[in-house]
């Protein structure tokens, strides 16, 4: 799978829009980018996910670029609640869904 | 609440012990996945089931062992404790195994090794 790179944290103000960025500039052509958070010690929690196109669903945007390098998940109101640690994947279908989680970006919301 | 049930909460042993976790999925998934979180590794995935089948291995120890039973429920033993196994381990479930599937997670059970 390809390794991905993630800010170790980042700031963000509640009401505001939240861009986490993702860099994963060695993805294959038949790689997924997965975006899963974990608030304060509970389960991981999927949030979105893509393969080239844009996505957006209740909870998020993803923006992929054209070259797949890299990705931005876009909080677009962010709340006291999302903060957490969000974790960027990359994985292919060869590989099923066994996850390989990084560091992930440690994203704290203030009021 | 993800569907995914995990026990005990939290379950503190010595080490040389053997200690059992158990995991029921969501209703109508057939796949279940073991993790591990410790503060220095992060989340490790450790294995995986599908359908009462062993379907992918990661990190696991050679003292761990898991199964999936007939009811798909699944069970993660660990055996010969040591002070390093402390950590939170994750069950997570999915209908199946395609990449297109996304994991539920259970809240974890909390293993404390004395």
């Amino acid at each position: 799978d390809a390794k991905t790179t993630q800010p170790t944290s980042m700031d963000c103000a509640e009401g505001r829009a939240a861009n986490l960025p993702c860099n994963h500039s060695t993805i294959s052509g038949n790689e997924y980018v997965y975006w899963y958070r974990q608030i304060h010690s509970q389960g991981p929690q999927y949030i979105i996910h893509g393969l080239k196109n844009n996505e957006t669903n209740e909870m998020a945007s993803l923006i992929i670029t054209e070259d797949r390098k890299s990705s931005t998940l876009i909080l677009p109101h962010a709340t006291l609640r999302d903060t957490a640690v969000y974790y960027c994947i990359v994985t292919q279908e060869a590989a099923g869904n066994k996850l390989t989680f990084g560091g992930g970006t440690r994203v704290l919301v203030k009021p | 609440d993800s569907g995914v049930t995990q026990t005990p909460k939290h379950l503190i042993t010595a080490t040389g012990q053997r200690v059992t976790l158990r995991c029921s999925p969501r209703s109508g998934d057939l796949s279940v996945y073991w993790y591990q979180q410790s503060l220095d590794q992060g989340l490790q995935f450790l294995i995986q089931y599908y359908n009462g089948e062993e379907r992918a291995k990661g990190n696991i120890l050679e003292r761990f062992s898991a199964q999936q039973f007939p009811d798909l429920h699944s069970e993660l033993n660990l055996s010969s404790l040591e002070l390093g196994d402390s950590a939170l381990y994750f069950c997570a479930s999915s209908v199946g195994t395609t990449v297109y599937e996304k994991l539920f997670f259970g809240s974890g059970t909390q293993l404390s090794v004395l």
